[in-house]
């Protein structure tokens, strides 16, 4: 079946636009992860959504960053009045409701701010 | 104790060869200890993953070892490929409902021909 996509796949912006980057997890998978990989990093956690609610935003770096999930499926992660340091690539996972712990993840957004 | 450290931040093997990667991490709630492999534009791939009552896991080439009483745990790659040339991450899951992966920095392995 598909995997978790994301888009776009790559995103130049100027410093101090708004940005949105979109996740369609794996149909079915009701928990949704939002990570961060800064270049030579690993990866760094901002959220977590099981259905449409987000009991664990604690990974966001300020509150120019939000996100939101509607239909338990489809999320989007916005960036407002982007910053140089926010230039990573933003990284989408789903998992399934069973026992499993394995999170799938989608090939990421490369996000640029000039 | 949210930390996962993970060396070597690269690594050359020849083909044939043992690549090595090593994780250390502190918080004991951690409960699942999973190995990404990471290729340029593709996102992080499972490779294999353990639990802390095992000490050992192998899948083909691959095996984890697991230190519990030293909070340490590496990824084994026997007989590496070229194709196994990516980069690698350790993980832990950090334990609650949230299921929210604490990653180490990744390892950058080049396995040459």
């Amino acid at each position: 079946g598909a995997g978790v996509s994301q888009s776009p796949s790559n995103k130049v912006t100027e410093k101090g636009k708004d940005v949105e980057l979109r996740c369609d997890p794996i149909s079915g998978h009701t928990a949704l992860y939002w990570y961060r990989q800064s270049l030579g990093q690993g990866l760094e956690f901002l959220i977590y959504f099981q259905g449409n609610s987000a009991p664990d935003k604690s990974g966001l770096p300020s509150d120019r960053f939000s996100a939101e999930r509607t239909g338990g499926s489809v999320s989007t992660l916005t960036i407002q009045r982007t910053q140089q340091e926010d230039s990573a690539v933003y990284l989408c996972a789903s998992k399934s409701s069973g026992s499993s712990y394995e999170q799938y993840f989608g090939p990421g957004t490369r996000l640029t701010v000039t | 104790q949210q930390q996962v450290k993970q060396s070597p931040q690269s690594l050359i093997v020849q083909k044939g060869g043992i690549s090595i990667i090593n994780c250390a991490y502190e918080n004991t709630a951690f409960d699942y200890f999973p190995w990404y492999q990471q290729f340029p534009g593709k996102g992080p791939a499972l490779l294999i993953a353990i639990r802390p009552d095992v000490s050992e896991k192998k899948e083909g080439r691959f095996t984890i070892s697991f230190n519990k009483s030293a909070k340490q745990f590496s990824l084994h790659i026997m007989d590496s490929q070229p194709g196994d040339s990516a980069t690698y991450f350790c993980a832990a899951r950090g334990g609650g409902a949230t299921n929210k992966l604490i990653f180490g920095t990744g390892t950058l392995l080049a396995v040459q021909p």
